[in-house]
């Protein structure tokens, strides 16, 4: 079975600075996917950026970085100079690519990006 | 579609009551995913289609509970004799398949008084 933690208190954060959330996982299945969602307040889910365990490099999308770390099962995520549109409840989630590609969600972490 | 529909938006239902919610996926989208979210909580897994075939049920809580996708496009989730603790937010998403990333519909808020 997936396993995400998400256990960090809600952050706030100076605009235009940079905030990492933390993630760590559990899974013995060598072959898997993390995601980050985002979930503003109007209640969208809205996809971020995914890493593959396999992949090389640290996944990079615009303003959003993937820390990857496998040998801690940690999938850290990293936004760069912080908007205040970022304000935000985010999700860490994982796929099993042996399985059925469901994802197993972490319990969040809410980000308030302060002016 | 352009992106994953769900209807209704809201709905409020009296104990008892049979709800049924509907997902349009994306267009093409083979594998369509029925998720429930409490306040406060990440969506947690219910049920899972490629094409029409129901390929993992295990998320249903209960018997009361049931997904069909019978074309491979449209799914309807169904909640039979509704209860207050099924109150929550349910939520589709489809993929294109294998590891790809899941587009999720603005779901449906469900509140049983």
């Amino acid at each position: 079975a997936q396993k995400i933690t998400q256990t960090q208190p809600g952050m706030f954060v100076q605009e235009k600075e940079a905030v990492t959330l933390d993630c760590t996982y559990d899974t013995s299945d060598p072959s898997y996917g993390l995601f980050w969602y985002k979930q503003p307040s109007s209640g969208e889910m809205i996809f971020l950026i995914y890493q593959g365990s396999y992949d090389q490099q640290n996944a990079t999308e615009g303003r959003y970085s993937l820390n990857f770390q496998k040998a801690r099962k940690s999938a850290n995520l990293v936004i760069s100079a912080s908007q205040l549109g970022d304000s935000a409840m985010y999700f860490c989630a994982m796929s099993l690519w042996q399985g059925n590609n469901r994802l197993a969600f972490g319990k969040g972490n809410q980000v308030v990006v302060i002016p | 579609g352009a992106g994953v529909s769900q209807s209704p938006r809201y709905k409020v239902t009296k104990r008892g009551q049979d709800v049924a919610l509907r997902c349009d996926p994306i267009s093409g989208h083979v594998s369509l995913y029925w998720y429930r979210q409490a306040l406060g909580q990440g969506p947690e897994f219910l049920t899972y289609f490629n094409y029409e075939a129901q390929q993992d049920k295990s998320g249903l809580p209960n018997d009361r509970f049931s997904a069909e996708r019978p074309e491979g496009s449209i799914s309807t989730l169904t909640i039979q004799r509704t209860e207050q603790r099924d109150s929550a937010m349910y939520r589709c998403a489809s993929s294109s398949g294998g590891n790809t990333e899941a587009f999720f519909g603005q779901g449906t808020r469900l509140t049983v008084v």
